[in-house]
């Protein structure tokens, strides 16, 4: 199984100042046949279910933000907000769908 | 407009059964990629189970062999056969449509699973 870690477990964060996350896997999530990360990320607000943020990595969902940006590659992935609002408080999860089980990480919560 | 609705949840004594079922509406259950994913109290996303519209279908190794999931073209819906409930499997219970890839597109509400004498 892949397991998915996050960085950090929590973080606090000014408004209007950059949040970042960190996701790594414990093997490779990179198909190299289509050069596609297998890797998205989620934002769940309380009380609501998850929402696509982004997905392949750093393809943002439509209606998202362009202040919600991913990158990375292989391992080690990142989901930097630009400039935090009030309602980007939430919790983020990064998850793998490279193969079953489709592992989530452990979630990382962003404040103000 | 694309929805999906989880019904089925509830107090089930250890040991017990329960089915959890996923109403959807906007698009076709079968033809698409279908996923239970479940969230235990104060805790994070947990995967389930996937049902691909081959009919292939995934577990967690957590509830393989207690756990079906399965889809019911007449009524559009999405299901989970829960047996053999152990209190570890209480958690809110969403259904998530994935694309042809699995990352989950569209999630419902939840359903709350309590496994408790």
């Amino acid at each position: 199984d892949i397991v998915m870690t996050q960085s950090p477990d929590s973080l606090a964060v000014s408004l209007g100042e950059r949040a970042t996350v960190n996701c790594k896997s414990s093997q490779s999530i990179l198909n190299r046949s289509n050069n596609k990360n297998y890797l998205a990320w989620y934002q769940q607000k309380p009380g609501q279910p998850p929402k696509l943020l982004i997905y392949w990595a750093s393809t943002r969902e439509s209606g998202v933000p362009d202040r919600f940006s991913g990158s990375g590659s292989g391992t080690d992935f990142t989901l930097t907000i630009s400039s935090l609002q009030s309602e980007d408080v939430a919790v983020y999860y990064c998850q793998q769908y490279y193969s079953a089980p489709f592992t989530f990480g452990p979630g990382t919560k962003v404040d103000i | 407009e694309v929805q999906l609705v989880e019904s089925g949840g509830g107090l089930i004594q250890p040991g017990g059964s329960l089915r959890l079922s996923c109403a959807a509406s906007g698009f076709t259950v079968s033809s698409n990629t279908m996923n239970w994913v479940r969230q235990a109290p104060g805790k994070g996303l947990e995967w389930v189970s996937v049902i691909y519209r081959s009919g292939d279908t995934y577990y967690a190794d957590s509830v393989k062999g207690r756990f079906t999931i399965s889809t019911d073209n007449s009524e559009n819906t999405l299901s989970l056969q829960m047996n053999s409930l152990r209190a570890e499997d209480t958690a809110l219970y969403y259904c998530a449509r994935g694309d042809d890839y699995n990352f989950f597109l569209v999630w419902g509400q939840g359903t709350l699973v309590t496994v408790s004498s």
